[in-house]
């Protein structure tokens, strides 16, 4: 596609329930990101793909987090056991050469998780 | 550790003025690439200038511009002929070389609102 997918856009779930985001990179694209943005603030860091490369997961928050990149294209981010805290703006960025400092990442739109 | 700082909760700009928005980085790497993103209300991401550790000039696009001073570790963003569109909250971010290479580190933003 001609940008940086999600979906969905809106996943309002209860406490303790399973939840699963989808990001769809920009073609071509071999870095992937994942951040949680709370309302309001800066922009934090999950985890971070790069080619076959292990993934980077040192932001992710606790162990009911994790991600998968299938076939260095979609990732797909899940929460078990979600939790009120979760509640934020889920964004996916990709950009066409991670390992290179001068390349710009391209952001989704995200997606907005409200855990009642 | 990689860390960027915005000291500036918030600005002011009247409409075609200017204004400096600041960013103090560290790192401990000579690699690295410093960049703007604007998020205006509606949430995506918008990628707006760049600047390369080893860049002589400060960069340019369009109306904004980067003054980058590196033995102060700061590289803030100018926006000159300020437009009512340019409210919005702004990201400064930095892609450092060594083993967090990849990885962009965001602050946590500025809001900006221009009045007319």
């Amino acid at each position: 596609g001609a940008g940086v997918s999600q979906s969905p856009s809106n996943k309002v779930t209860e406490k303790g329930k399973d939840v699963e985001l989808r990001c769809d990179p920009i073609s071509g694209h071999t870095a992937l990101y994942w951040y949680r943005q709370s309302l309001g603030q800066g922009l934090e860091f999950l985890i971070y793909f790069q080619g076959n490369s292990a993934p980077d997961k040192s932001g992710l928050p606790s162990d009911r987090f994790s991600a998968e990149r299938t076939g260095g294209s979609v990732s797909t981010l899940t929460i078990q056991r979600t939790q009120q805290e979760d509640s934020a703006v889920y964004l996916c960025a990709s950009s066409s050469r991670g390992g290179q400092a001068h390349t710009e990442a391209f952001f989704g739109q995200g997606t907005r998780l409200t855990v009642v | 550790a990689q860390k960027i700082t915005q000291t500036q909760p918030g600005m002011f700009v009247q409409e075609k003025e200017a204004v400096t928005l600041d960013c103090t980085y560290d790192t401990s790497d000579q690699s690295y690439g410093l960049f703007w993103y604007k998020q205006p209300s509606s949430g995506e991401m918008i990628f707006l200038i760049y600047q390369g550790s080893y860049d002589e000039q400060n960069a340019t696009e369009g109306r904004y511009s980067l003054n980058f001073q590196k033995a102060r570790k700061s590289a803030n963003l100018v926006i000159s002929a300020s437009q009512l569109g340019d409210s919005a909250m702004y990201f400064c971010a930095m892609r450092s070389g060594g083993t967090s290479y990849g990885k962009l580190t965001f602050g946590q933003g500025t809001i900006l609102t221009v009045h007319p």
